[in-house]
């Protein structure tokens, strides 16, 4: 059973770099028949893509959103998770951020817990 | 950048009903629809991928549909369980969108 574990803290003061961690479970973050991909959702319940990573042989990794340009995603294979950076954070950070499984098939079908972030002084 | 907007964003409807949510891509695209449930501070849960395959697990009473801009999903005998907002999502093309949501109350 794959589980995917997300850790992290809850509250970021403005202008520093938020860091999320999703730990895999059943899977392996190098797998070659899966990709990862961070998204957030806003307190008025939209959801947002952040970004993804997989592994062909190769790392690939892609960003998108309004965010893109203060994003870092990144693997770590020894512990067998992945992370995301929000750099230069603001209010407009604030938002409930998952950690989801893509298999090659397109079902999103793994989600991390969720891990609730807010942005103040 | 494919958009998705879906519609309604909320409706109320009876036990034993039939619900229809639609969502409406700004391009076309094939095969890389999903349907997600999400209930108040739980992550969103897989129904349907590739447009109308039921995941593993999910109650024959929901069913997906649809080509080209035009997805929808229905709920058949609609159950107190169903209580949840729903979102479409393509992974057709990156960045993945997903609709604005639909929240279904009894």
């Amino acid at each position: 059973q794959v589980q995917l574990q997300q850790s992290g803290p809850r509250l970021v003061k403005p202008s520093q770099t938020l860091s999320l961690t999703c730990a895999i479970s059943g899977d392996s973050v190098s797998s070659q028949i899966a990709a990862w991909n961070w998204v957030r959702q806003s307190p008025s319940g939209g959801l947002e893509w952040l970004g993804r990573t997989y592994f062909r042989s190769k790392w690939y990794i892609y960003y998108g959103g309004s965010v893109q340009s203060r994003l870092v995603i990144s693997t770590d294979t020894s512990q067998n998770h992945l992370s995301l950076q929000v750099m230069s954070v603001t209010p407009e950070d604030t938002a409930i951020y998952f950690c989801a499984r893509e298999s090659t098939d397109g079902r999103w079908d793994y989600w991390g817990q969720g891990t609730p972030v807010t942005v103040s002084s | 950048d494919i958009q998705m907007t879906q519609s309604p964003s909320s409706l109320s409807a009876a036990i034993g009903d039939r619900v229809t949510i639609t969502c409406r891509a700004s391009q076309r695209f094939s095969g890389y629809l999903n349907w997600f449930q999400q209930k108040p501070g739980k992550a969103p849960k897989l129904l349907i991928f590739s447009v109308s395959t039921l995941h593993i697990g999910v109650p024959s009473r929901f069913g997906g549909s649809g080509s080209g801009t035009d997805f929808s999903l229905t709920i058949n005998n609609l159950q107190p369980e169903d209580i949840a907002t729903y979102f479409c999502q393509q992974g057709y093309e990156a960045p993945f969108s997903f609709g604005g949501g639909t929240r279904v109350e009894i």
